[in-house]
């Protein structure tokens, strides 16, 4: 079966430093992947999604960046936090294709001081 | 393009009652209709999933949901809710592409 993992679970950073959140999917090949954050209260706002390694689409204009180095692996990055960045961070993996449920990790809880 | 629309954002009711939690939907195109759970500090799980045959889908822990094409909606409904449904549900459309558009969620809780 496949499973997904995503770490640090809670994440504390102060403005203007770097970040790393790392997914990775197992038991399945060329998946597509994406990263999601969450506001309290306002659902779930799409920030990249990739269809294969090396393919990344930006939904949202902002400071943070995505890289798929490996067919299963997927990042979120950033150079510079900002305190608008604070928010509840979830990967999803998808079949390859359209229209297929999406499968979520637990989450990161990104905490900007 | 697609738009979800989850019309409460909190529902609360009593525990063994029904409830229906409602989702209209907005698409140019053939529509696949997936509603999610999700537990505090958790990701979200897929509940239960339309893609085409039957509008009536069920899941395997008592929601059920109708897809209501003349209507737009794909309502969450189950008969006798339980203190352990209490969670925040998301509908989601798919719509001819990668991506799925997500509702803002309604939050149920489940009450003594």
């Amino acid at each position: 079966s496949q499973t997904i993992h995503q770490w640090p679970a809670t994440l504390v950073q102060p403005v203007g430093s770097p970040l790393s959140l790392e997914c990775t999917v197992e038991g399945t090949s060329n998946p597509n992947l994406y990263w999601y954050r969450q506001a309290a209260g306002r659902g779930l706002q799409l920030l990249f999604y990739s269809v294969g390694i090396g393919q990344i689409s930006s939904e949202v204009p902002q400071n943070l960046s995505a890289s798929r180095p490996q067919d299963r692996q997927f990042i979120l990055s950033s150079k510079k936090l900002l305190l608008s960045d604070s928010g509840f961070y979830l990967c999803a993996w998808s079949m390859a294709g359209y229209n297929q449920p999406q499968h979520f990790g637990d989450g990161t809880r990104l905490s900007i001081l | 393009a697609q738009s979800v629309t989850q019309l409460d954002s909190q529902v609360p009711v009593f525990e063994e009652a029904p409830v229906e939690l409602r989702c209209n939907y907005s698409s140019s195109v053939s529509v696949y209709l997936f509603w999610y759970v999700q537990y505090p500090n958790q990701g979200l799980q897929l509940l239960l999933k339309y893609l085409s045959g039957s509008t009536l889908v069920e899941s395997i822990n008592g929601f059920e949901a109708e897809f209501n094409k003349s209507q737009t909606s794909f309502h969450l409904r189950k008969p006798s809710v339980h203190i352990s449904d209490t969670a925040e549900y998301f509908c989601a459309v798919g719509g001819g592409g990668n991506k799925l558009t997500f509702g803002t969620g309604t939050q149920l809780k489940v009450e003594l």
